[in-house]
């Protein structure tokens, strides 16, 4: 286990429609990270947030949005849902000590599969 | 644009056999390297990792050889067992130190199976 939850699981939905992912990030970790894992495209970096604010984006479409909550934990919104969003979702979480000169370790939680009908 | 390239994309290996997964990447800016096993219904993990200040890293059974010039890293997985059967992706990023961690760009992934 580690130490990442992701809500749902699981979601299924028709195209069109708009869904919510949640991720809370281990204690004590600042950093929110977003992949996307598809067959075609493997992991795929979408956006990362720290302590707050956006830091980095990807190949995140327009119909994607994040954003990372006081309490730390963080929403990735996916609307006007197409056939080719369904994948597994992962946030993944770091301590991120910004001047440390270390790199920190990204934990990685279980994933939301979407599937879009 | 792929910037990790990862082979072979499916690894079967008898038990007790050295696995081998291959890497190469094209950004000479990126100075960490790790690598992600991920089991079924799981996110990934990490399971090894190497800075590229070193040509070989070594943590139990799993080695990764480094080679900057050629821009290439392997994973080594001796004594293969069959709970070793995973995907397993190579990753690269780099640190920025005032602005902390970057992104992980990932390889495609290896289906590795090992069996009896």
């Amino acid at each position: 286990d580690s130490g990442v939850t992701q809500t749902p699981k699981h979601l299924i939905t028709a195209t069109g429609q708009r869904v919510t992912l949640r991720c809370s990030p281990r204690s004590g970790d600042l950093s929110v990270y977003w992949y996307q894992q598809s067959l075609d495209q493997g992991l795929q970096f979408l956006i990362h947030y720290y302590n707050g604010e956006e830091r980095a984006k990807g190949n995140i479409l327009e119909r994607f949005s994040a954003q990372q909550f006081p309490d730390l934990h963080s929403e990735l919104n996916l609307s006007s849902l197409e056939l080719g969003d369904s994948a597994l979702y992962f946030c993944a979480s770091s301590v991120d000590t910004v001047g440390a000169g270390l790199y920190n370790e990204q934990f990685f939680g279980p994933g939301t599969r979407l599937t879009v009908l | 644009q792929q910037q990790v390239k990862q082979s072979p994309q499916s690894l079967i290996v008898q038990k007790g056999g050295i696995s081998i997964i291959n890497c190469a990447y094209e950004n000479t800016a990126f100075d960490y390297f790790p690598w992600y096993q991920q089991f079924p219904g799981k996110g990934p993990a990490l399971l090894i990792a190497i800075r590229p200040d070193v040509s070989e890293k070594k943590e139990g059974r799993f080695t990764i050889s480094f080679n900057k010039s050629a821009k290439q890293f392997s994973l080594h997985i001796m004594d293969s067992q069959p709970g070793d059967s995973a995907t397993y992706f190579c990753a690269a990023t780099l640190f920025i130190s005032n602005f902390g961690n970057e992104k992980l760009t990932f390889g495609t992934g290896t289906r590795l199976t090992i069996i009896p």
